[in-house]
């Protein structure tokens, strides 16, 4: 069984939108926090986005300036990722990376598969 | 440019001991916040190595180890096999951008 699964990926045009989830299982997704990271091709790690536990705070690195939105449904133990006005920039694997409880700077201890978003006309 | 400043690359054959660098500056290390680090091998999905400087995960091998001084911090790996080979990265938090950081990451060849 795997944790956590991405999907919702794709090409799109410069100025689209797509919505990434993430479902999850084995574990009581409500209990945790989450992030998205992502990585361009042949690049490092770039947080993109956070959440807290029930949903009600949530954080965006600077450049996602309005356009990326992070929810979660805590009945579906879905996380989700909706994004807009997508940029040739924004083209990079998306992962949907679980909290450690506990730790002190958000370490990661689960990360999906991640899932391709390619922005390209 | 990270905020997080490791080198590109580091080599060492197999059994020796290596260690990466992650130089971050008062607003990040230097200001209390905790280190983690990732492995991600090659086509593969990063994995959680350290977290809070110095504590492993369950599962990953005592070969590993980290430690934070000041506005830096290290990765040790010791007697060093060839599936180590991969990507390291470190993370952070930084109070400034108000955002969690990345190092560029550091690329391991195993000789």
């Amino acid at each position: 069984e795997v944790p956590l699964v991405e999907s919702g990926g794709g090409l799109v045009q410069p100025g689209g939108s797509l919505r990434l989830s993430c479902a999850t299982s084995g574990f009581t997704f409500s209990n945790y926090a989450f992030h998205w990271v992502r990585q361009a091709p042949g690049k490092g790690l770039e947080y993109v986005s956070a959440i807290t536990t029930s949903g009600t705070t949530t954080y965006y690195a600077n450049f996602v300036q309005g356009r990326f939105t992070i929810s979660r449904d805590n009945s579906k133990n879905t996380l989700y990722l909706q994004m807009g006005s997508l940029r040739p920039e924004d083209m990079a694997i998306y992962y949907c990376v679980r909290v450690l409880s506990g730790s002190n700077t958000d370490a990661f201890d689960i990360w999906g598969q991640g899932t391709m978003v390619t922005v390209s006309s | 440019q990270s905020v997080l400043t490791q080198p590109p690359s580091v080599s060492g054959a197999p059994g020796q001991r290596v260690t990466i660098s992650c130089t971050g500056t008062y607003s990040n290390i230097g200001a209390a916040y905790d280190v983690n680090w990732y492995q991600q091998l090659p086509g593969t999905a990063p994995k959680l190595l350290i977290y809070d400087n110095t504590n492993r995960p369950s599962g990953v091998p005592g070969r590993f180890s980290g430690s934070k001084s000041g506005t830096s911090a290290s990765l040790a790996i010791t007697g060093l096999r060839a599936e180590d080979e991969g990507e390291y990265y470190c993370q952070s938090f930084d109070s400034s951008l108000s955002d969690w950081v990345f190092g560029g990451g550091t690329k391991l060849t195993v000789l």
